[in-house]
């Protein structure tokens, strides 16, 4: 099975609601990374967590690697946050072998 | 800031054709890069890791044959698809890392490839 398993696939939000993501790892991870996929294809860095938690503006993340799971809060949803995010997982040491969720489809509903 | 820039943004190829992508990073050094795939059912693949001055590895599936990938310097990383077949489309995304500095994995937007 997939070593790393991303909910929901889709989320539609209201302008200002807020909800979470999750990533749900198979096996032991050592640091896990978020990214948005925005409309011109970009991947864009939103976090780097090797343990605990990050919070940059509407964003948060949190990282358990003894539970095995990552999380990725939006509050107050804004357009700007319409795209596609992606957890993506570092199991070993010294690489940059990534295994990514399958996305989460993020749109505001107008 | 650090970025990756990926060109050509896309390309169509014929069948049977090989083209080449090329990877720039900026501001930092990119001592270890990473070719991924995003196929069209959107699930990534890591293609190869390549770091400056070592062995280039390449996943299962995929090999120096018909991926060669050079990585001369700590600022520039290339890599040829050849002989492109149907399969072989998809997003192209190289992801940069200066090991000395930070962790995190750069990602340029990628090289869109479509194989007519």
């Amino acid at each position: 099975g997939d070593q790393v398993e991303q909910s929901p696939s889709a989320l539609s939000l209201h302008e200002g609601t807020g909800s979470a993501l999750r990533c749900n790892f198979t096996t032991t991870m050592r640091a896990v990374q978020w990214f948005r996929k925005n409309s011109r294809g970009s991947l864009i860095n939103l976090f780097y967590l090797a343990s605990g938690t990050k919070e940059n503006g509407r964003l948060k993340s949190a990282f358990d690697s003894k539970e095995r799971y990552s999380t990725l809060h939006i509050r107050d949803a804004q357009l700007e946050d319409s795209g596609t995010y992606f957890c993506a997982a570092e199991a070993g040491t010294g690489s940059n072998r990534l295994t990514f969720g399958k996305g989460t489809k993020f749109s505001l509903i107008p | 800031g650090a970025l990756v820039y990926q060109y050509p943004r896309r390309t169509i190829c014929k069948s049977g054709t090989s083209m080449r992508m090329e990877c720039q990073a900026v501001g930092f050094q990119a001592t270890s890069v990473a070719w991924y795939r995003q196929s069209p059912q959107k699930t990534f693949e890591l293609i190869a890791l390549s770091t400056v001055n070592s062995a280039i590895k390449y996943e299962q599936n995929f090999t120096q044959e018909k991926f060669p990938i050079s990585h001369p310097n700590l600022s520039f990383s290339s890599m040829t698809v050849l002989n492109a077949y149907l399969e072989d489309r998809g997003l192209y995304l190289c992801g940069a890392r200066d090991w000395g500095y930070a962790e995190t994995l750069y990602f340029g937007s990628g090289t869109r490839l479509t194989v007519l």
